[in-house]
């Protein structure tokens, strides 16, 4: 898997959008760039993964750039429940023989009021 | 729909002792991940099962071992006990072949 390089950390105003970045130079053509946070002693959650286009759902959005090395991470309206750990992983979708998520030491984003 | 769940949320061992944690797959997913994570760390991925077989494995000692049930649901396995095996143990779900994972709250171990 490729590997990803996140700043440690990031502060944001409540009520503003949060934008995490997230280098993944080495991504591969069929890796897929997925994002996932961890607020304190929880298990992680999957917020949102994408290929090439741009992806939103309820909780995110999710903007790569055209030559995918790079991408970024939009909370739209920053809330005190989104501070957390997040963490940027570059992985195939599906198939192949390597299923592991590998983990670094992701983004402390905190959001403050 | 009931998320992934692990038992017990926390547990006291001693040095030398052996421990299992267990976990329920989130209902439709068929296979289970266990990863370690230690104070201010990222999880680090112990091993995966699916239809009752160890697929893949992490760089960790055989003292780690699991197993996968019919029903999905899913152990792990400490034997011997280290101190340095103190950790959020979590476990994660999938439907294969989707990579997508979702994890349950995790067991805090705490080895005295």
């Amino acid at each position: 898997d490729a590997k990803t390089t996140q700043p440690p950390s990031m502060d944001c105003a409540e009520g503003r959008a949060a934008n995490l970045p997230c280098n993944h130079s080495t991504i591969s053509g069929n890796e897929y760039v997925y994002w996932y946070r961890q607020i304190h002693s929880q298990g992680p959650q999957y917020i949102i993964h994408g290929l090439k286009n741009n992806e939103t759902n309820e909780m995110a959005s999710l903007i790569i750039t055209e030559d995918r090395k790079s991408s970024t991470l939009i909370l739209p309206h920053a809330t005190l429940r989104d501070t957390a750990v997040y963490y940027c992983i570059v992985r195939v979708a599906s198939g192949g023989s390597n299923y592991k998520l590998t983990f670094g030491k992701g983004t402390l984003l905190t959001v403050n009021p | 729909d009931a998320g992934v769940t692990q038992s017990p949320t926390h547990l006291i061992k001693t040095r030398g002792q052996q421990v299992t944690l267990r976990c329920s797959p989130k209902s439709g997913h068929d296979t289970v991940s266990w990863y370690q994570q230690a104070l201010g760390q990222g999880p680090q991925f112990i091993f995966q099962y699916y239809e009752e077989e160890e697929r893949q494995r992490g760089n960790f000692p055989d003292r780690f071992s699991g197993h996968q049930f019919p029903n999905y649901s899913s152990e792990l396995n400490v034997n011997a006990l280290l101190l340095g095996d103190s950790a959020l143990y979590l476990c994660a779900s999938s439907r294969r072949p989707v990579y997508e994972q979702y994890f349950g709250p995790g067991t805090r171990l705490t080895v005295t």
